[in-house]
């Protein structure tokens, strides 16, 4: 398709175990991001990625969350030994570039973890 | 001190009125960028309407437009002639253009939303 796409669109773990969640951007968009939306909050910025350059990683909330890019393309956030206060929605968004006001950012449709 | 305030948690509003959801902003820079987005109950995030800092008129996009006052820090959305699939929430949010590639100022900083409900 043409928008941002994530998988799984729905993930339930038991507390303690990894997720993985998968991220594709739209075709051509050097810029990738991850946010996450926990229930009534707005959007908290995790980590960005531009092209081959080393991510933005400050708002990361633990180490237990990491994410990578491969290829400047896909990209997949990891979150290890769940806490039910990871509990969110994950949004991944895409843009085509960076540097200044201007750039639209397009979101995917998210993935909602629960962590049980 | 918020980047990005919505005062409006939630508004309920009559079918085919104009609504103005309030955005105010805070930033030192001098180039920077607001954005609107709507995020109907599936969740994803729907680009609206964007007004560049130094755009001196205001962005329009169909029925929705932008109240940019610069002097007050502050980009309202107006929807004209609201319809029932309008019901969403409505986030504004911010990007400040002082930070180039690799800079956590590229993303989007966003207010807490405000939820519209149109009614019937």
């Amino acid at each position: 398709g043409a928008g941002v796409s994530q998988s799984p669109s729905n993930k339930v773990t038991e507390k303690g175990k990894d997720v993985e969640l998968r991220c594709d951007p739209i075709s051509g968009h050097t810029a990738l991001y991850w946010y996450r939306q926990s229930l009534g909050q707005g959007l908290e910025f995790l980590i960005y990625f531009q092209g081959n350059s080393a991510p933005d990683k400050s708002g990361l909330p633990s180490d237990r969350f990491s994410a990578e890019r491969t290829g400047g393309s896909v990209s997949t956030l990891t979150i290890q030994r769940t806490q039910q206060e990871d509990s969110a929605v994950y949004l991944c968004a895409s843009s085509s570039r960076t540097g200044g006001s201007g750039n639209t950012i397009y979101f995917g449709e998210g993935s909602w973890l629960t962590v049980v | 001190a918020q980047k990005i305030t919505q005062t409006q948690p939630g508004m309920f509003v009559q079918e085919k009125e104009a609504v103005t959801l309030d955005c105010t902003y805070d930033t030192s820079d001098q180039s920077y960028g607001l954005f609107w987005y709507k995020q109907p109950s599936s969740g994803e995030m729907i680009f609206l309407i964007y007004q560049g800092s130094y755009d001196e008129q205001n962005a329009t996009e169909g029925r929705y437009s932008l109240n940019f006052q610069k002097a007050r820090k502050s980009a309202n959305l107006v929807i004209s002639a609201s319809q029932l699939g309008d019901s969403a929430m409505y986030f504004c949010a911010m990007r400040e253009g002082r930070m180039y590639s690799g800079g956590g100022a590229d993303g989007l900083t966003f207010g807490k939303g405000t939820h519209l409900i149109i009614q019937p």
